[in-house]
C-alpha cells in the first residue's frame, strides 16, 4: 500500500486550546480518508471521515480538512480535554469496492492540564 | 454489549508453537479484518474477509491464516511463531464501504 505519513510525531498542547494534527498521503487516487484516536490499551477508535469529493467536513468538535492539490489531510480538535490524549491515525482507502485502510504512523496527543 | 471482541487480551507463547486468537463481531457486519500493530505503534492491514472474498496482504507470511467458521467470526491462526511476530493484533468488522469498527486487541508475545 502507499504509505501515509504525518508531518509530527508528537503534540502537546494546554487544555482548552485548538490541537492540529496533520498528515500525508502519497496515492492520489485515494478517495476516502478517516482519523481514528486510539486510547492506550484500546484498539482504534472511528472520529471522523472524509470523501474525496469534499474538502471540509465537521464533527462534535472536530474538524477534518483535506486539500487534494498537496495531498494533505488534517484533523483539528477545538478546546481540547484530557479526554482527547491519545494516539491519532490517519487512514486512506483507495480501492473502490473495497474496505482495506492503509494507516499512517501516528501521532501522540498529551493535553496538559 | 461488546461489538466487536477477540480472546485472548494476553498470550504469552515459545517460539516454534501455534497459536489461535478469535475474533467474534455482533454488529451483523459482512466484512472482518485483522491487523497487526507493530512495537512503533504501525497499524497494517493482513486480512479482509467476507464470505465471498479473501484479500490478502502479500507482505503477510503464509503462516498466518484466517479462518471463518460463520459470518461473526473471524480467527486468526499462527503457525511456527516466530520472535518477530510479537506485536498487538487486532480484528476489525465493517459492512462493506462502512465504517470500521475494531475490537480491543490481543497482544501476542513470543518468547
Amino acid at each position: 500500500g502507499e504509505s501515509v505519513g504525518l508531518h509530527l510525531p508528537t503534540l502537546s498542547v494546554q487544555e482548552g486550546d485548538n490541537s492540529i494534527i496533520n498528515c500525508a498521503y502519497s496515492n492520489s487516487a485515494s478517495d476516502y480518508f478517516i482519523w481514528y484516536k486510539q486510547e492506550s490499551g484500546k484498539g482504534p477508535q472511528f472520529i471522523i471521515d472524509i470523501r474525496s469529493n469534499m474538502d471540509k467536513r465537521q464533527g462534535q468538535r472536530v474538524t477534518v480538512l483535506l486539500n487534494k492539490t498537496v495531498k494533505h489531510l488534517s484533523l483539528q480538535i477545538a478546546a481540547t480535554q484530557p479526554g482527547d490524549s491519545a494516539v491519532y491515525f490517519c487512514a486512506e482507502s483507495y480501492q473502490t469496492g473495497a474496505n482495506n485502510l492503509f494507516f499512517g504512523t501516528g501521532t501522540r496527543l498529551t493535553v496538559i492540564p | 454489549d461488546t461489538a466487536v471482541s477477540q480472546t485472548p487480551k494476553y498470550l504469552v507463547t515459545q517460539m516454534g508453537n501455534d497459536k489461535s486468537i478469535k475474533c467474534e463481531q455482533n454488529l451483523g457486519h459482512d466484512t472482518m479484518y485483522w491487523y497487526k500493530q507493530d512495537s512503533k505503534k504501525f497499524l497494517k492491514i493482513m486480512f479482509s474477509y467476507n464470505n465471498k472474498e479473501l484479500i490478502i496482504n502479500e507482505t503477510v507470511p503464509n503462516r498466518f491464516s484466517p479462518k471463518s467458521p460463520d459470518k461473526a467470526h473471524l480467527n486468526l491462526h499462527i503457525n511456527s511463531l516466530e520472535l518477530g511476530d510479537s506485536a498487538v493484533y487486532f480484528c476489525a468488522s465493517s459492512q462493506v464501504g462502512g465504517q470500521q469498527f475494531f475490537g480491543p486487541g490481543t497482544r501476542l508475545t513470543v518468547l
